[in-house]
């Protein structure tokens, strides 16, 4: 059974802060790591993708994966109140690349 | 900028009838998906499909379940038989060719309401 995990939250920064977000999974042969940002009633939004170890960057969104200690994170600098939403990690193994997504944690940004 | 369009946004049916439920991927994605979100829970894997037919499925899409690409554009999943606990929102992926990115990129989804 492939786990994701993640902390539910809510996660409250305030605005201009960096807000981190985490996420552990349990299948070793992961290869494909994505970030999506889902609002209240909406559908996922993708927000990026990484697939190597170490730091991707985009704009404000950095993502961090560490596959030997099976944790992948995402870093949002400068959160502004409309980053406040719910963010999924997914993972997928090679393969059918068919992610499994974690429950994932609310942020609430504060002005 | 393309995008997955879904309809209906909203459908509600008894118990016990049918449902169809519509999906147009972007154009030129060849990999396409159906996943389901029960209120306040993780988004669930139903079924994936490539090539006119289905690549994998989870124990979810059992046989009151199934999928269809009926044209060159649309994509379908049909509920045979819906029970209360088919309740959910539906949301319809896609993904591009062979040698592209693996990033599945969402519909808007159908909020499912069986009474």
């Amino acid at each position: 059974q492939k786990e994701v995990e993640q902390n539910s939250g809510p996660l409250s920064v305030p605005e201009g802060a960096i807000a981190s977000l985490n996420c552990t999974y349990s299948d070793r042969g992961s290869q494909s790591f994505f970030w999506y940002r889902q609002y209240s009633g909406k559908s996922p939004e993708l927000i990026m993708s990484i697939y190597s170890n170490g730091d991707k960057e985009d704009g404000r969104f950095t993502a961090q994966l560490n596959k030997a200690s099976q944790y992948v994170s995402l870093l949002i600098r400068d959160s502004q109140p409309s980053d406040s939403a719910t963010y999924l990690c997914a993972v997928a193994s090679g393969g059918s690349y068919i992610p499994t997504f974690g429950r994932g944690t609310s942020l609430i940004v504060h002005p | 900028e393309p995008e997955v369009t879904q309809t209906p946004s909203h459908q509600v049916t008894q118990m016990g009838q049918e449902v169809i439920l519509r999906c147009v991927p972007i154009s030129n994605h060849l990999y396409f998906y159906w996943y389901r979100q029960i209120l306040g829970q993780k988004v669930e894997f139903l079924v994936s499909f490539y090539n006119n037919e289905i690549s994998e499925k989870s124990e979810i899409f059992d046989d009151q379940f199934s999928v269809e690409r009926p044209d060159g554009s649309n994509f379908t999943l049909k509920i045979r038989s819906t029970k209360l606990e088919d309740s959910a929102m539906y949301f319809c992926a896609s993904r591009g060719g062979l040698f592209s990115s693996y990033e599945q990129y969402f519909g808007p989804g159908t909020r499912l309401t069986v009474t």
